[in-house]
């Protein structure tokens, strides 16, 4: 069966600082691969998806960046932290061709 | 763009209730359309999905209906138990294999 695993589970950083938060996938492969957030009274928004290895797409612009080193393998990352950055963010993974969505366990980051 | 609307936001009921919570979205032309759970500070749980070819899937006390032309869909819950209580979300599919445009929720809690 496939699990899919985030961490950290929280993070407390102040302004300024770097950022890199870690999802990866077991037990499925060439999956696409997606970091959301999701802000108090705002909902879901996407960030980025990945449909192969090196392949990233963005949907909003900010500060924050995204690269696949390996297949299974998605990294969020950010030079200069923010405090509009805070925030629950979570990954989630589909296999190519199938439709249902899923997600891990999330990272809350609050940014002081 | 895709918009989703949850109704209600927040919804209580006493134990045993049958409840249906409602998700609209202004695109008719999706590929497919997710139910989640989410509880407190935890990930999202995948409950149904539903194809767009489709009319209704069922888990359990779950069921979930889809009008597609009309750009509704309810999650329908049986003899609601206080195990119940979380976030409802529901995620439209409209350009597959890349964003879930999400609803910001609806928050139910189910009391003894």
């Amino acid at each position: 069966s496939q699990t899919i695993h985030q961490w950290p589970a929280t993070l407390v950083q102040p302004v300024g600082s770097p950022l890199s938060l870690e999802c990866t996938v077991e037990g499925t492969s060439n999956p696409n691969l997606y970091w959301y957030r999701q802000a108090a009274g705002r909902g879901l928004q996407l960030l980025f998806y990945s449909v192969g290895i090196g392949q990233i797409s963005s949907e909003v612009p900010q500060n924050l960046s995204a690269s696949r080193p390996q297949d299974r393998q998605f990294i969020l990352s950010s030079k200069k932290l923010l405090l509009s950055d805070s925030g629950f963010y979570l990954c989630a993974w589909r296999l190519q061709g199938w439709n249902e969505q899923f997600f891990g366990p999330g990272t809350r980051l609050t940014v002081l | 763009k895709q918009e989703v609307t949850q109704i209600p936001a927040a919804l209580s009921v006493p134990e045993g209730e049958n409840l249906v919570l409602n998700c609209s979205f202004t695109d008719s032309a999706i590929y497919n359309l997710q139910w989640f759970r989410q509880d407190p500070g935890k990930g999202l749980t995948s409950l149904l999905l539903i194809q767009s070819s489709q009319r209704e899937q069922t888990s359990g006390r779950l069921n979930a209906s889809l009008d597609k032309s009309s750009g509704r869909s309810t999650l329908y819950i049986a003899a609601s138990q206080p195990g119940d209580s979380a976030t409802y979300l529901c995620a439209v599919d409209s350009n597959s294999g890349y964003a879930l445009n999400f609803g910001k929720g609806t928050s139910l809690l189910v009391t003894p």
